[in-house]
């Protein structure tokens, strides 16, 4: 069976410093992979999405990066955190050449910046 | 663009009890997925049911079954003999393109009293 796991689970880190939050999907090849932001009040925010390894597209301009460097790795990364980057982050996958629509999710990270 | 608005923020219901939560969404499109995912206290978000836009019959699983209304760009989601378990966030979401990305509602606070 498929399973996701993203780590860590919970970050407090202080304004620019350097973040990596990391997503790795075990018992399939190929996925869509997915980074998503949760801010309260306002659902979930489609941050990056990867359709192959080095593939990364952007759905919004921000502080954040996102690379994967294997197949079913993820990763989201800034260079210096801003206090708005604070918020609950959701790797999710799906699979691909399959239009289901469905997407499969993480535990999530809650990353707190002081 | 695709939005999916969910006009309850919180809802509450008695134990054993059914309630609906409403969802309505815009697209131009004529073929695509709506989902209802549920977010408990651990955070992880769950798929409670799916629809696909070119059945007519409504999706059912278990005590969760939906109302979509193809022509009024609805798509409620009707609970059934409700459980202190159902208390969690449920969000609203669409999946219109190739790439899987979901459009998620803002949610709705689901609460059960015993």
């Amino acid at each position: 069976s498929q399973t996701i796991h993203q780590w860590p689970a919970t970050l407090v880190q202080p304004v620019g410093s350097p973040l990596s939050l990391e997503c790795t999907v075990e018992g399939t090849s190929n996925p869509n992979l997915y980074w998503y932001r949760q801010a309260a009040g306002r659902g979930l925010q489609l941050l990056f999405y990867s359709v192959g390894i080095g593939q990364i597209s952007s759905e919004v301009p921000q502080n954040l990066s996102a690379s994967r460097p294997q197949d079913r790795q993820f990763i989201l990364s800034s260079k210096k955190l801003l206090l708005s980057d604070s918020g609950f982050y959701l790797c999710a996958w799906s699979v691909r050449g399959r239009y289901t629509g469905e997407l499969f999710f993480g535990e999530g990270s809650r990353l707190t910046v002081l | 663009a695709q939005t999916v608005t969910q006009s309850q923020p919180e809802m509450s219901v008695q134990e054993a009890e059914t309630v609906t939560l409403s969802c309505t969404y815009d697209t131009s499109e004529s073929d695509y997925y709506l989902f209802w995912y549920k977010q408990p206290p651990s955070r992880q978000m769950i798929l409670v049911i799916r629809q696909e836009a070119y059945k007519q019959q409504n999706a059912t699983e278990n005590r969760f079954s939906v109302n979509f209304q193809k022509a009024a760009k609805s798509f409620s989601l009707k609970i059934s003999d409700s459980q202190l378990g159902d208390a969690a966030m449920y969000f609203c979401a669409f999946n219109g393109g190739s790439q899987g990305n979901l459009i998620f509602g803002k949610g709705t606070k689901l609460s059960v009293k015993p």
